[in-house]
C-alpha cells in the first residue's frame, strides 16, 4: 500500500535552514507529481509546495516562495523540502502529500504521511 | 484567494446519529471540492473528491453534494472512529485552500 514518511522536522532557530524529507513506497513514486502541506497550531492545512513527476515544475506558495525549495529524487522515491530564513510563522506540522493524478497535476492530495514537526524558536 | 468556510467549527453529536458538515466558498469551485477526516497523530485520509465522489475504500456512511459555493458532507450511522475533524479543501483555482475545519464530537 502506499506509504509516506517524512523526516527532518525539529526545532530551529529563526533565519536559519532546515531540510525535510519524505520517503515514499508502495506505488510508482517517478509518476507522480508530490506536495508539501503544513499544517500552523490551531489552523487549517496550508499548502505549501509542489514538484512535478520529472521535476521540471515547481510552484510554491506566496508565503514561501523565496525561501523554500522543493526537489525530488526518484532514483531514491523521496521528495524534499529544503526549508530557508525560517520565520515564527513556519511553525507547523509539514506533511509530504501524493497528487492524485499521475502524470499531470491536480492539486488533489490522496494520500499523506503522518507529517514531521517544525518548531521556529526566536 | 478563495476562502473555504466551514461550519460548525464544533458539531456535537450522539453515536448512531447523523452528522451534517458544511463548506462555503467565497467564489465559485465548480466541482473542485474535496473532504479530508484528520485523526490525531494520523496521516489526514481523502474521503471525497469532485464534491461528491467517494475516494479508494471510503465506506457508503460517507456521503457529499454541492457544487459552485456550498458544499455539505454528511457521515450516517456515527461510530466512535467518526469523532475526529474534517476539512474542505478546493483545488479548482490557485491557490489551493482549505477550510479551518470542523471538529465532530461525542454529544
Amino acid at each position: 500500500q502506499v506509504h509516506l514518511v517524512e523526516s527532518g522536522g525539529g526545532v530551529v532557530q529563526s533565519g536559519r535552514s532546515l531540510r525535510l524529507s519524505c520517503s515514499a513506497s508502495g506505488f510508482t513514486f517517478s509518476i507522480y507529481p508530490m506536495h508539501w502541506v503544513r499544517q500552523a497550531p490551531g489552523k487549517g492545512p496550508e499548502w505549501v509546495a509542489l514538484i512535478s513527476l520529472d521535476g521540471s515544475e515547481k510552484n510554491y506558495a506566496d508565503s514561501v516562495r523565496g525561501r523554500f525549495t522543493i526537489s525530488r529524487d526518484n532514483s531514491k522515491n523521496t521528495v524534499y523540502l529544503q526549508m530557508s530564513s525560517l520565520r515564527l510563522e513556519d511553525t507547523a506540522v509539514y506533511y509530504c502529500a501524493r497528487d492524485s493524478a499521475s502524470g499531470y497535476i491536480q492539486y488533489l492530495f490522496d494520500y499523506w504521511g503522518q507529517g514531521t514537526p517544525v518548531t521556529v524558536s526566536s | 484567494e478563495i476562502v473555504m468556510t466551514q461550519s460548525p467549527a464544533t458539531l456535537s453529536v450522539s453515536p448512531g446519529e447523523r452528522a451534517t458538515l458544511s463548506c462555503r466558498a467565497s467564489q465559485s469551485v465548480s466541482s473542485n471540492l474535496a473532504w479530508y477526516e484528520h485523526k490525531p497523530g494520523q496521516a489526514p485520509r481523502l474521503l471525497i473528491y469532485a464534491a461528491s465522489a467517494r475516494a479508494t475504500d471510503i465506506p457508503a456512511k460517507f456521503s457529499a453534494s454541492g457544487s459552485g459555493t456550498e458544499f455539505t458532507l454528511t457521515i450516517s450511522s456515527l461510530q466512535s472512529e467518526d469523532f475526529t475533524v474534517y476539512y474542505c479543501q478546493q483545488y479548482n483555482s490557485w491557490p489551493y485552500t482549505f477550510g479551518q475545519g470542523t471538529k465532530l464530537d461525542i454529544k
